[in-house]
């Protein structure tokens, strides 16, 4: 089993509707999880970062996560032409006793808003 | 305004060369890290450094390079001894021993083998 696993996709979505992007992880004792943005030709960008069971919510975006399914989902509400990217899920790995992590990515999911 | 840069956007390489990426923040952040992407697949952690004058290999360090000399650079040399160097290079960096450390890249630099 991978360490993050996403649907490659190409997960179309017609504008204004929600889109749904998920993301499934191996290590039970993973405790934040990130999602990333990246359009393409470009470098990732992070557009939510989730530490506890639940829903948080940032303007469209809310990301969920169910640490006992070692599921983390992201919802893009009112999608628009711009959010089509990719989106990559992080989950870290503490790699120190710094309490330094390293990240291990999903290969990212593609997402396509249809105008 | 804070950020990490990276230099050049686009390099090209002849094989048998070595080449240095540039990586330089002003987010005083003690860790710094490479990855590597290539299309299709996830990124990967080649170096990655969490104080100055220390770094430590990553998952694909074979080929690779690092120094860090200062907090606010790290840079990557891809050596002859990469046998697929063509990738697109990301440059990282956050804070160290924070509980939840969120990483903020550069804008990439696309290498390619001629």
């Amino acid at each position: 089993q991978k360490e993050v696993e996403q649907n490659s996709g190409p997960l179309s979505v017609p504008e204004g509707a929600i889109a749904s992007l998920n993301c499934t992880y191996s290590d039970r004792g993973s405790q934040s999880f990130f999602w990333y943005r990246q359009y393409s030709g470009k470098s990732p960008e992070l557009i939510m970062s989730i530490y506890s069971n639940g829903d948080k919510e940032d303007g469209r975006f809310t990301a969920q996560l169910n640490k006992a399914s070692q599921y983390v989902s992201l919802l893009i509400r009112d999608s628009q032409p711009s959010d089509s990217a990719t989106y990559l899920c992080a989950v870290p790995k503490f790699i120190s006793n710094f309490g330094n992590e390293k990240l291990t990515f999903g290969t990212g999911t593609r997402l396509t808003i249809i105008p | 305004d804070g950020g990490i840069t990276q230099s050049p956007k686009y390099l090209f390489r002849k094989e048998g060369q070595n080449v240095t990426l540039s990586c330089e923040q002003n987010l005083n952040h003690d860790a710094m890290y490479w990855y590597r992407q290539d299309p299709g697949q996830g990124l990967r952690l080649i170096y990655y450094s969490q104080i100055v004058n220390d770094f430590q290999k990553g998952d694909i360090a074979e080929g690779y390079s690092v120094s860090r000399e200062k907090k606010e650079s790290f840079p990557l040399t891809v050596t002859s001894a990469q046998k697929n160097p063509t990738a697109f290079y990301l440059c990282a960096s956050s804070i160290v021993g924070g509980h939840y450390n969120e990483q903020f890249f550069g804008p990439g630099t696309r290498l390619t083998v001629l």
